[in-house]
């Protein structure tokens, strides 16, 4: 079975640029997650996707950060102007849990990441 | 707001020997996760503890919850090289929270 995919694995960008990460998850995963994670800290929720729907998007500072899920399939994260403080390794998760239909251990299973950095 | 807390956050410990990671959260809810990540690398899921009382054990690592506390407990038993990583508890509830994650070298 294949794995949450990302691209790309490395982004180097100067600040007020714009920057696109995507995100494939697991064949038949319908809820997929996008983490913020700093260096030194634990990842950071930022936004939930149950199908194509978002579950919750209550950390994703929406006034720079965009994300889509169309389809219910593959994902983008954008960041549109970037700030140097968005240098962080972005995750994506994906799990099997959908509404009407809990799964009992609803495990996470993470992508690879995509690491940026912003100058 | 679910609060999710560990400590210790940093442990260097010598091969052979025993020791327990904490992890407290603030409210009550469902499901609480184990996740290891090797520098550089990725998260990847150890426990998952549904109830109170539950523990789960997978080679030298053993997870347990307890609800009414609110706390969770790693324990690691006779302490290997290869178990050096950052070790964080995550909960679901209104949304999913990952603790700041206990960065555990093991040294020969």
């Amino acid at each position: 079975e294949a794995g949450v995919a990302q691209s790309p694995r490395y982004k180097i960008i100067e600040k007020r640029q714009s920057v696109a990460f995507w995100c494939n998850p697991i064949s038949g995963h319908a809820t997929l997650y996008w983490y913020q994670q700093i260096l030194g800290q634990g990842p950071k929720l930022l936004i939930q996707f149950q199908n194509n729907g978002v579950v919750d998007d209550s950390q994703l500072p929406k006034d720079r950060f965009s994300a889509e899920r169309l389809k219910g399939v593959d994902s983008t994260l954008k960041i549109q102007p970037a700030k140097l403080e968005d240098s962080a390794v972005y995750l994506c998760a994906s799990s099997l849990e959908r509404l009407g239909k809990v799964v009992a251990k609803n495990i996470q299973y993470f992508g690879a990441g995509t690491r940026l950095s912003v100058l | 707001e679910l609060k999710v807390e560990q400590n210790p956050l940093f442990l260097s410990m010598q091969e052979g020997k025993n020791y327990t990671i904490y992890c407290n959260y603030s409210t009550t809810s469902d499901r609480l996760y184990w996740y290891r990540q090797d520098p550089g690398k990725s998260l990847e899921s150890l426990f998952v503890l549904l109830s109170n009382g539950a523990v789960k054990q997978e080679g030298r690592l053993m997870a347990s919850l307890d609800t009414k506390a609110r706390l969770s407990t790693l324990h690691i038993t006779a302490a290997v090289h290869d178990l050096s990583a950052t070790y964080f508890c995550a909960k679901d509830g209104q949304n999913f929270v990952f603790g700041p994650g206990t960065r555990l070298s093991v040294l020969p």
